[in-house]
């Protein structure tokens, strides 16, 4: 069975442009949880959904926007991009509807922003 | 919203056991711990979760004092590949607080 697969792997982007990345859950997975991890710390929570409805949003500017499709996928969205948004994206999937609560959240490869 | 508190980095040899112990002195009733670990340019991996006493898998033990400030994650007999960051975290089982501290660094030699 396939993991949480994630959208692009890497992405070269300038400042101010727009850029969307992609997720899919792990089948029967109705959590999709993303994360930024810039390099040397932990991860941080930008949003979590859960049955198509935004169930937790982290402290991150209303240029980060996100949704949750009918078949559980997940996309976010960052306008007006600055170099301080590199880092890897993570996109995290698991049964429950709390992103790392009581039931195990499996986290995708990632995807590298860059910024220029 | 529980912080918690972990050594940087620790050192360890091939075939030794590794404990790493984590402070969060305000932790809430409702709150688990949870334990990840991360290799590099890779996302999280779950490795093992509790609320109270001792907690066991096929890949680690963690123990949890009668008071709950602390945790302990035990790794027996590591091995190189078990060279990562180990990232503790604390929240409720239904909530969505939970933060990712820096981690622990964990390093593995020969």
């Amino acid at each position: 069975d396939a993991g949480v697969t994630q959208s692009p792997t890497h992405l070269i982007k300038t400042r101010g442009q727009q850029v969307t990345l992609r997720c899919s859950p792990i089948s029967g997975h109705k959590s999709v949880s993303w994360y930024q991890q810039v390099l040397g710390q932990g991860p941080q929570f930008i949003f979590q959904y859960y049955e198509k409805e935004e169930r937790g949003r982290g402290n991150f500017p209303d240029r980060f926007s996100a949704r949750q499709f009918p078949n559980y996928s997940s996309e976010l969205n960052v306008n007006a991009l600055l170099l301080g948004d590199s880092a890897l994206y993570l996109c995290a999937s698991s049964l429950g509807d709390s992103p790392l609560g009581y039931t195990e959240a499996f986290f995708g490869q990632g995807t590298r922003l860059t910024v220029v | 919203l529980a912080k918690t508190t972990q050594p940087i980095s620790m050192d360890s040899y091939e075939g030794q056991e590794v404990n790493i112990t984590c402070s969060h002195n305000n932790i809430a009733t409702n709150d688990y711990i949870t334990w990840y670990q991360q290799f590099p340019s890779q996302g999280p991996r779950f490795i093992i979760q509790g609320y109270k006493t001792k907690v066991t898998n096929e890949v680690a033990s963690l123990f949890i004092p009668a008071d709950r400030k602390s945790s302990t994650l035990s790794l027996p007999r590591v091995s190189l590949s078990d060279t990562a960051v180990y990232y503790c975290l604390v929240g409720e089982a239904y909530g969505q607080n939970f933060v990712f501290g820096p981690g622990t660094r964990l390093s593995v030699l020969p």
